[in-house]
């Protein structure tokens, strides 16, 4: 089975750090890119970074450039988010998901998806 | 960026059928995909490519595209599909690359 365990989310203060890790399992997880997908308390879903399969290449949404960090460790088959700097507007349950990229027409969707572990920044 | 407009909510009554619909510049010329989710639950995938149901979705869900708007049906609805309902497009002229809907909270009266 396909499977996707996020964890490391907490409360934490503006200005602070937090690391959050995604387990995967049931695939080959050194074959796929991976995303990081944010969803804030009774809001929509935002994209937040994905990896390429061999962490060559990363992209980021504008708003959290230059603070968050997205990595993984194909041999532990897991991936990461360091979050730094953090602010209130990025509290919000943070899922990690596996990406799909087709072609002919190009595009890409996530499947499966995680749990979810909840990041809340708040003093 | 991209910009993906959906109704906030949308009721309809147990076995009759419910569209949602998605709208976006020329979205007719991307593929859309679609995610249910229900409460306190991670999003999963319904529907792909417009209109491919991944293993494991009821035929009741179909989707299709043309225009400037995208569409998801369900038909024969079911309590159970009581959930909020997101479209989703690739971007890649867009620095978000993945774009999402704003949502609609489907109730079953």
């Amino acid at each position: 089975e396909v499977q996707l365990v996020e964890s490391g989310g907490g409360l934490v203060q503006p200005g602070g750090s937090l690391r959050l890790s995604c387990a995967a399992s049931g695939f080959t997880f050194s074959s796929y890119w991976m995303s990081w997908v944010r969803q804030a308390p009774g809001k929509g879903l935002e994209w937040v970074a994905n990896i390429k399969q061999d962490g060559s290449e990363k992209y980021y949404v504008d708003s959290v450039k230059g603070r968050f960090t997205i990595s993984r460790d194909n041999a532990k088959n897991s991936l990461y988010l360091q979050m730094n700097s953090l602010r209130a507007e990025d509290t919000a349950v943070y899922y990690c998901a596996r990406e799909v990229i087709a072609v002919a027409p190009d595009s890409a969707w996530f499947d499966p998806w995680g749990q979810g572990t909840l990041v809340t920044v708040s003093s | 960026s991209y910009v993906l407009t959906q109704p906030p909510s949308v009721s309809v009554a147990p076995g009759k059928t419910a569209r949602i619909t998605c709208g976006g510049n020329n979205i007719g010329s991307k593929s859309v995909h679609w995610y249910q989710q229900k409460p306190g639950q991670a999003p999963v995938l319904v529907i792909y490519y417009d209109s491919d149901r991944p293993s494991g979705i009821p035929e009741r869900f179909s989707g299709s595209n043309s225009g400037n708007t995208a569409t998801l049906t369900i038909s024969r609805v079911e309590a159970g599909d009581e959930a909020d309902y997101y479209c989703q497009v690739w971007d890649s002229s867009s620095d978000h690359f993945y774009v999402f809907g704003t949502g609609t909270k489907v109730t079953v009266l």
